[in-house]
């Protein structure tokens, strides 16, 4: 099972929308609505920002949103602020019936 | 307010087996809308998905197929909590080990997480 692909790193200005990418195949991104996206700060568990490809649990900042087209979601970042610093993970369910995680993307506030 | 709790040894000798427990409060390891999976991050492999049990009606346990031969995953509905066993490490399998709550099809509650070193 190949990891989905995301850039190693994004980095932005306080405000700026910023958006993280997440590569996969027809057997996974592209195949279900089962596309997750978390936020982990250094020696924590992950948290997660965003399930099922758009939506967001409760207490998690409308600013943070997600979408898909074809094999690629994406996280998008409106109005980036500096505690969303951290290192981003995306994550889909796939066909084998496992779950394969992003690379992983480290967020810059500059 | 679900949380996980986990417990073994962060020391493991090579060919020996790695055992962690996830004691579970908020919720229950019978529940018929999540499932209970053990996830493990290291900076070769990044994260990987190991296994998971959950009950639907029986139990059902599914694992990766990169570990399927050495891993065993237990609920314990008498102590409310899940194990893991993985079976003969090397030192790949050092990394940290989460437990974790599937719910929506998403990762919502994690474990403290427990760094294991293969070492003799």
């Amino acid at each position: 099972q190949s990891a989905l692909t995301q850039p190693p790193s994004v980095s932005g200005s306080p405000g700026q929308s910023v958006t993280i990418s997440c590569t996969g195949t027809s057997s996974d991104v592209g195949g279900y609505n089962r596309v997750s996206w978390y936020q982990q700060s250094p020696g924590t568990a992950p948290k997660v920002i965003i399930y099922e490809v758009t939506s967001r649990p409760s207490g998690v900042p409308d600013r943070f949103s997600g979408s898909r087209s074809g094999n690629t979601a994406s996280l998008t970042f409106s109005g980036l602020q500096a505690e969303d610093e951290a290192d981003y993970y995306c994550s889909s369910f796939s066909s084998s019936g496992s779950y394969v995680f992003g690379t992983g993307t480290k967020v810059t506030v500059l | 307010q679900v949380q996980l709790r986990q417990s073994g040894p962060g020391l493991v000798r090579p060919s020996q087996t790695l055992s962690l427990t996830c004691a579970i409060s908020g919720d229950s390891v019978s529940t018929n809308s999540a499932t209970w999976n053990w996830i493990r991050q290291s900076p070769s492999r990044g994260f990987e998905w190991l296994g998971r049990t959950y009950f639907r009606s029986k139990w059902y346990n599914e694992f990766a197929v990169s570990v399927k031969s050495r891993i065993t995953v237990n609920p314990d509905t008498s102590k409310n909590q899940f194990s893991l066993q993985l079976n003969s490490v090397t030192p790949e399998d050092a990394a940290v080990y989460y437990c974790a709550r599937n719910n929506n099809w998403s990762f919502d509650v994690w474990g403290q997480g427990t760094l294991v070193t293969v070492s003799s």
